[in-house]
């Protein structure tokens, strides 16, 4: 069956320092692979997309790789900050031209 | 409008009644979806409509749920009698064109409540 795991604890991290989470699939062959952000009682924000041919992605402070032979993407927060406190959802494409599957999320606390 | 917006924000029901939960996509997207938040859980997708048409009504859990959508604008999520397992956040979200390279936009829910 298709899944799609991320770290199933939440990250608790120091100001400053970098979050690293994690998106595993099974049974999915993405073309497109896309985080978002999800703060309490509000949908989900995105915040980057990255294709299968792109091995990593930047923006600002986030950084997105993605590695289809492990079937992986790591998700990068570096320089955290405690507004970067949220939950952070990894997407694919469902393998036809419109659908996104979502994980669990992965719930990030920043203490200052 | 400039986002994508839900109503009403939260709803309590009592098992058995309907109710009611409403999109208004950005203007000029061609894709809607829906989606079911549970606590905790991921984003379980429901509906997908390209225009007014709904090609993929797979993710609908039983024939208590239906959804329609008119005018390439609004749309309606309908649940009849509501169980207490429906009490979830829905999520709506709308696309430009419903392709996978592109980015959802979500409005903020509909915290539903059944008693």
């Amino acid at each position: 069956s298709q899944k799609i795991e991320q770290n199933s604890e939440a990250l608790n991290i120091q100001e400053g320092k970098t979050a690293t989470l994690t998106c595993n699939y099974t049974n999915y062959s993405p073309a497109y692979l896309q985080w978002y952000r999800q703060d309490p009682g509000r949908g989900p924000v995105f915040l980057l997309l990255i294709r299968e041919n792109e091995k990593e992605k930047r923006k600002e402070r986030l950084k997105v790789t993605f590695d289809t032979t492990l079937k992986q993407s790591l998700f990068h927060i570096t320089a955290s900050q405690p507004a970067d406190s949220a939950t952070y959802l990894c997407a694919l494409d469902a393998g036809n031209d419109y659908k996104l599957s979502f994980g669990a999320g992965t719930t990030v606390t920043v203490r200052a | 409008g400039a986002g994508v917006s839900q109503s009403p924000s939260n709803k309590v029901t009592e098992k058995g009644k309907d109710v009611e939960l409403r999109c208004d996509p950005i203007s000029g997207h061609t894709a809607l979806y829906w989606y079911r938040q549970r606590l905790g859980q991921g984003l379980e997708f429901l509906i997908y409509f390209q225009g007014n048409s709904a090609p993929d009504k797979s993710g609908l859990p039983s024939d208590r749920f239906s959804a329609e959508r008119t005018g390439e604008s609004v749309s309606t999520l309908t649940i009849q009698r509501t169980q207490q397992e429906d009490s979830a956040v829905y999520l709506c979200a709308s696309s430009l064109q419903g392709m996978a390279n592109e980015k959802l936009f979500f409005g903020s829910g509909t915290q539903l409540s059944v008693l």
